[in-house]
């Protein structure tokens, strides 16, 4: 069973910094790209990130470009997001993704989310 | 990159067919194939429900399919039941990108 388990969110001062992590389980983490989608409170989902399976191809949405990182360690099976210089807007539930390819890409397994707070 | 257009909320009653639509461009939706929709539970994570614009993933009742048209795509639930009030997102994703809609409500009445 593929299983996404998200961790590190919390609450953080406008200017801070976090580390997301997503441990991936119950498939081949090294066979798929994989991506960052948050979701502020009320709001809909917004893309943020995307990492190939070799960390050859990375990707930012230009409201991150410049703050946020995105990595991965194949062999811990773990998927990250390296939040800095963080702004009240960055305020959302941060969900990590696979990504499934066929004629087209798209993301088929979700894990539940971690919120991330950024006030003072 | 903008977001999909989609209509803030649809409603039906049970048994009834509801159709969300989807609209981006010819750099999205119209020009490629990538065309995905999620559904989401109040305080759940968001479920793959179709893509590559009308394929549906195992599991995913026959009730839900896809089409696109242009520039335009849409998500058609027929025999509409009280569990697929949610909300929906359409997607184009691109693998350097991704964009998703503004969501949909759907109201079961």
């Amino acid at each position: 069973e593929v299983q996404l388990v998200e961790s590190g969110g919390g609450l953080v001062k406008p200017g801070g910094s976090l580390r997301l992590s997503c441990a991936a389980s119950g498939f081949t983490f090294s066979s798929y790209s994989m991506n960052w989608v948050r979701q502020a409170p009320g709001k809909g989902l917004e893309w943020v990130s995307s990492i190939s399976s070799s960390s050859s191809y990375i990707y930012y949405a230009d409201s991150v470009k410049g703050r946020f990182t995105i990595s991965r360690d194949n062999a811990k099976n773990s998927l990250y997001l390296q939040m800095n210089s963080l702004r009240a807007e960055d305020t959302a539930v941060y969900y990590c993704a696979r990504v499934a390819c066929r004629l087209s890409c798209y993301l088929d397994y979700w894990g539940q989310g971690t919120l991330v707070t950024v006030s003072s | 990159q903008s977001a999909l257009t989609q209509p803030r909320s649809v409603s039906g009653s049970p048994g009834q067919s509801v159709t969300i639509s989807c609209t981006g461009t010819s750099s999205d939706v119209g020009g490629y194939n990538y065309v995905s929709w999620y559904q989401q539970h109040p305080g759940k994570a968001p479920k793959l429900m179709i893509y590559d614009v009308s394929k549906r993933p195992s599991g995913v009742p026959d009730r839900f399919s896809g089409s696109k048209s242009g520039n335009t795509a849409s998500l058609t639930i027929s025999g509409l039941q009280a569990e697929d009030e949610a909300d929906y997102y359409c997607c184009s994703y691109a693998g350097s990108h991704g964009v998703f809609g503004g969501g949909t409500k759907l109201t079961v009445l």
